[in-house]
Protein backbone atom coordinates (compact mmCIF):
# COMPACT_ATOMS: atom_id res chain seq x y z
CA UNK A 1 0.00 0.00 0.00
CA UNK A 2 1.00 3.71 -1.03
CA UNK A 3 1.93 5.40 2.16
CA UNK A 4 2.64 8.89 2.92
CA UNK A 5 3.03 10.35 6.25
CA UNK A 6 3.18 13.57 8.02
CA UNK A 7 5.51 15.09 10.62
CA UNK A 8 2.77 15.64 12.97
CA UNK A 9 -0.99 15.59 13.63
CA UNK A 10 -1.40 18.38 15.55
CA UNK A 11 0.78 21.30 15.82
CA UNK A 12 0.58 24.77 17.87
CA UNK A 13 2.84 27.76 16.72
CA UNK A 14 3.16 31.40 17.81
CA UNK A 15 2.94 34.41 15.63
CA UNK A 16 6.20 35.00 13.65
CA UNK A 17 7.52 31.79 14.19
CA UNK A 18 9.24 29.52 11.30
CA UNK A 19 7.57 26.36 10.86
CA UNK A 20 8.20 23.24 9.02
CA UNK A 21 6.08 20.62 7.87
CA UNK A 22 7.08 17.50 6.60
CA UNK A 23 5.57 15.00 4.27
CA UNK A 24 7.09 11.60 3.51
CA UNK A 25 5.90 8.93 0.49
CA UNK A 26 7.38 5.74 0.51
CA UNK A 27 5.74 4.62 -3.49
CA UNK A 28 8.78 6.69 -5.33
CA UNK A 29 6.39 8.69 -6.82
CA UNK A 30 7.38 11.85 -8.55
CA UNK A 31 5.12 14.76 -8.22
CA UNK A 32 4.45 16.02 -4.46
CA UNK A 33 1.68 18.56 -2.91
CA UNK A 34 0.81 20.88 -0.54
CA UNK A 35 -2.95 22.00 -0.34
CA UNK A 36 -4.33 23.70 2.85
CA UNK A 37 -8.05 23.00 3.92
CA UNK A 38 -10.33 25.53 5.67
CA UNK A 39 -14.48 24.75 6.71
CA UNK A 40 -16.00 26.22 3.47
CA UNK A 41 -13.43 26.99 0.72
CA UNK A 42 -12.19 22.80 0.31
CA UNK A 43 -9.00 21.94 -0.35
CA UNK A 44 -6.75 24.67 -2.13
CA UNK A 45 -3.29 24.03 -3.76
CA UNK A 46 -0.22 25.85 -2.49
CA UNK A 47 2.37 24.46 -3.86
CA UNK A 48 3.45 21.58 -6.49
CA UNK A 49 6.52 19.48 -6.85
CA UNK A 50 7.63 16.86 -10.06
CA UNK A 51 11.00 16.48 -9.57
CA UNK A 52 13.42 17.10 -7.17
CA UNK A 53 14.46 20.61 -6.27
CA UNK A 54 11.30 21.60 -9.06
CA UNK A 55 8.77 23.20 -7.61
CA UNK A 56 5.76 25.32 -9.17
CA UNK A 57 3.02 27.85 -7.34
CA UNK A 58 -0.18 26.40 -6.44
CA UNK A 59 -3.42 28.72 -6.34
CA UNK A 60 -2.47 30.22 -2.85
CA UNK A 61 1.35 30.29 -2.38
CA UNK A 62 1.90 33.26 -0.76
CA UNK A 63 3.14 32.82 2.79
CA UNK A 64 4.42 29.53 2.21
CA UNK A 65 7.76 27.99 0.59
CA UNK A 66 9.09 24.45 -0.32
CA UNK A 67 12.17 22.42 -0.24
CA UNK A 68 12.44 19.40 -1.99
CA UNK A 69 15.77 18.18 -1.79
CA UNK A 70 14.85 14.25 -1.85
CA UNK A 71 12.76 11.92 -3.85
CA UNK A 72 10.64 10.77 -0.76
CA UNK A 73 10.80 14.41 0.89
CA UNK A 74 8.76 17.12 0.85
CA UNK A 75 8.64 20.03 2.96
CA UNK A 76 6.33 23.23 3.62
CA UNK A 77 7.69 26.25 5.09
CA UNK A 78 5.98 29.24 6.86
CA UNK A 79 8.59 31.70 7.16
CA UNK A 80 6.66 34.19 9.58
CA UNK A 81 3.18 32.04 10.74
CA UNK A 82 0.38 34.25 10.77
CA UNK A 83 -2.98 33.22 12.40
CA UNK A 84 -4.92 33.09 9.30
CA UNK A 85 -2.47 30.22 8.58
CA UNK A 86 -4.15 28.16 10.70
CA UNK A 87 -5.51 25.52 8.97
CA UNK A 88 -5.51 21.80 8.30
CA UNK A 89 -2.31 20.96 5.85
CA UNK A 90 -2.72 18.07 3.45
CA UNK A 91 0.45 16.67 1.52
CA UNK A 92 -0.37 14.46 -1.23
CA UNK A 93 1.53 12.36 -3.87
CA UNK A 94 1.81 10.73 -7.27
CA UNK A 95 3.20 9.25 -10.26
CA UNK A 96 4.87 11.17 -13.19
CA UNK A 97 4.46 14.46 -14.81
CA UNK A 98 1.88 14.48 -17.44
CA UNK A 99 -0.15 11.77 -15.85
CA UNK A 100 -3.26 12.07 -14.20
CA UNK A 101 -3.27 9.59 -12.00
CA UNK A 102 -4.36 9.22 -8.76
CA UNK A 103 -3.12 11.54 -5.84
CA UNK A 104 -2.37 9.49 -2.48
CA UNK A 105 -2.92 11.89 0.48
CA UNK A 106 -1.58 12.16 4.20
CA UNK A 107 -3.65 12.12 7.43
CA UNK A 108 -3.03 15.81 7.76
CA UNK A 109 -1.63 18.64 10.04
CA UNK A 110 -3.91 20.41 11.92
CA UNK A 111 -2.01 23.81 12.62
CA UNK A 112 -2.85 26.06 14.79
CA UNK A 113 -0.82 29.62 15.13
CA UNK A 114 -1.92 32.19 18.22
CA UNK B 1 -12.90 27.00 -10.27
CA UNK B 2 -13.71 22.95 -9.65
CA UNK B 3 -16.15 23.62 -12.99
CA UNK B 4 -17.96 20.63 -11.14
CA UNK B 5 -21.68 20.86 -9.72
CA UNK B 6 -22.76 18.78 -6.47
CA UNK B 7 -25.92 18.84 -3.91
CA UNK B 8 -24.30 19.86 -0.70
CA UNK B 9 -25.82 16.74 1.12
CA UNK B 10 -27.39 13.41 0.65
CA UNK B 11 -28.43 10.53 3.00
CA UNK B 12 -28.86 7.22 2.26
CA UNK B 13 -29.98 4.37 4.24
CA UNK B 14 -27.42 1.45 5.21
CA UNK B 15 -27.31 -1.44 3.00
CA UNK B 16 -29.01 0.32 0.30
CA UNK B 17 -27.27 1.77 -2.87
CA UNK B 18 -26.82 5.67 -3.00
CA UNK B 19 -26.17 7.30 -6.17
CA UNK B 20 -24.13 10.29 -5.70
CA UNK B 21 -24.69 12.96 -8.94
CA UNK B 22 -22.52 15.44 -10.45
CA UNK B 23 -22.76 17.81 -12.90
CA UNK B 24 -19.65 18.99 -15.29
CA UNK B 25 -21.66 20.62 -18.30
CA UNK B 26 -18.68 22.59 -19.76
CA UNK B 27 -16.16 19.43 -20.05
CA UNK B 28 -14.19 19.20 -22.71
CA UNK B 29 -13.33 15.62 -25.08
CA UNK B 30 -10.39 15.18 -23.10
CA UNK B 31 -11.44 15.63 -19.49
CA UNK B 32 -11.14 12.58 -16.83
CA UNK B 33 -13.80 12.93 -14.52
CA UNK B 34 -11.98 11.72 -10.57
CA UNK B 35 -13.69 11.19 -7.55
CA UNK B 36 -12.42 11.21 -3.87
CA UNK B 37 -13.56 10.98 -0.72
CA UNK B 38 -12.78 12.39 2.88
CA UNK B 39 -13.81 10.03 5.67
CA UNK B 40 -13.81 12.34 9.02
CA UNK B 41 -10.49 13.18 10.36
CA UNK B 42 -8.92 11.97 7.24
CA UNK B 43 -7.27 13.29 3.93
CA UNK B 44 -8.81 12.63 0.74
CA UNK B 45 -9.07 9.15 -0.72
CA UNK B 46 -8.93 8.01 -4.65
CA UNK B 47 -12.39 6.32 -5.46
CA UNK B 48 -12.42 6.22 -9.15
CA UNK B 49 -11.75 7.98 -12.19
CA UNK B 50 -12.77 7.38 -15.79
CA UNK B 51 -13.19 9.20 -19.34
CA UNK B 52 -16.20 7.80 -21.47
CA UNK B 53 -16.70 4.63 -20.57
CA UNK B 54 -18.81 3.32 -17.17
CA UNK B 55 -15.98 1.89 -14.55
CA UNK B 56 -16.40 -0.84 -11.99
CA UNK B 57 -13.70 -0.81 -9.14
CA UNK B 58 -14.15 -2.44 -5.28
CA UNK B 59 -14.97 0.10 -3.82
CA UNK B 60 -17.53 2.15 -6.43
CA UNK B 61 -18.89 2.11 -9.94
CA UNK B 62 -18.67 5.51 -12.07
CA UNK B 63 -21.59 5.94 -15.00
CA UNK B 64 -20.74 8.60 -17.34
CA UNK B 65 -23.69 10.27 -19.15
CA UNK B 66 -23.41 9.62 -22.98
CA UNK B 67 -22.86 13.31 -23.61
CA UNK B 68 -19.96 13.37 -20.33
CA UNK B 69 -21.95 16.54 -19.43
CA UNK B 70 -23.13 14.52 -15.79
CA UNK B 71 -21.87 11.89 -13.92
CA UNK B 72 -22.86 9.55 -11.05
CA UNK B 73 -20.79 7.79 -8.43
CA UNK B 74 -22.75 4.17 -7.56
CA UNK B 75 -21.94 2.78 -4.21
CA UNK B 76 -23.72 -0.35 -4.32
CA UNK B 77 -24.61 -1.43 -0.88
CA UNK B 78 -23.69 1.60 1.51
CA UNK B 79 -22.13 0.61 4.96
CA UNK B 80 -21.90 3.43 8.10
CA UNK B 81 -17.85 3.41 6.77
CA UNK B 82 -18.73 4.88 3.69
CA UNK B 83 -20.38 8.17 5.46
CA UNK B 84 -17.61 10.74 3.84
CA UNK B 85 -17.75 14.27 1.58
CA UNK B 86 -17.25 12.98 -1.48
CA UNK B 87 -15.30 15.01 -4.33
CA UNK B 88 -16.20 15.20 -8.45
CA UNK B 89 -13.43 16.64 -10.12
CA UNK B 90 -12.57 17.60 -13.39
CA UNK B 91 -9.00 16.37 -14.58
CA UNK B 92 -7.61 17.65 -17.71
CA UNK B 93 -5.17 15.28 -19.33
CA UNK B 94 -1.92 15.24 -18.62
CA UNK B 95 -3.10 17.42 -15.57
CA UNK B 96 -1.24 16.56 -12.55
CA UNK B 97 -3.40 18.54 -9.95
CA UNK B 98 -6.98 18.29 -8.91
CA UNK B 99 -9.33 21.05 -8.36
CA UNK B 100 -11.43 20.21 -5.16
CA UNK B 101 -15.02 22.00 -4.64
CA UNK B 102 -16.72 21.18 -1.65
CA UNK B 103 -18.23 18.31 -2.36
CA UNK B 104 -21.23 16.19 -0.72
CA UNK B 105 -21.70 15.23 2.08
CA UNK B 106 -23.14 11.81 2.35
CA UNK B 107 -24.34 10.48 5.95
CA UNK B 108 -25.64 7.18 5.84
CA UNK B 109 -28.76 6.13 7.87
CA UNK B 110 -28.50 2.77 10.30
Amino acid sequence: DVKVTQSSRYLVKRTGEKVFLECVQDMDHENMFWYRQDPGLGLRLIYFSYDVKMKEKGDIPEGYSVSREKKERFSLILESASTNQTSMYLCASSYPRGSSYEQYFGPGTRLTVT
Amino acid sequence: DAKTTQPNSMESNEEEPVHLPCNHSTISGTDYIHWYRQLPSQGPEYVIHGLTSNVNNRMASLAIAEDRKSSTLILHRATLRDAAVYYCIRVPFGNEKLTFGTGTRLTIIP
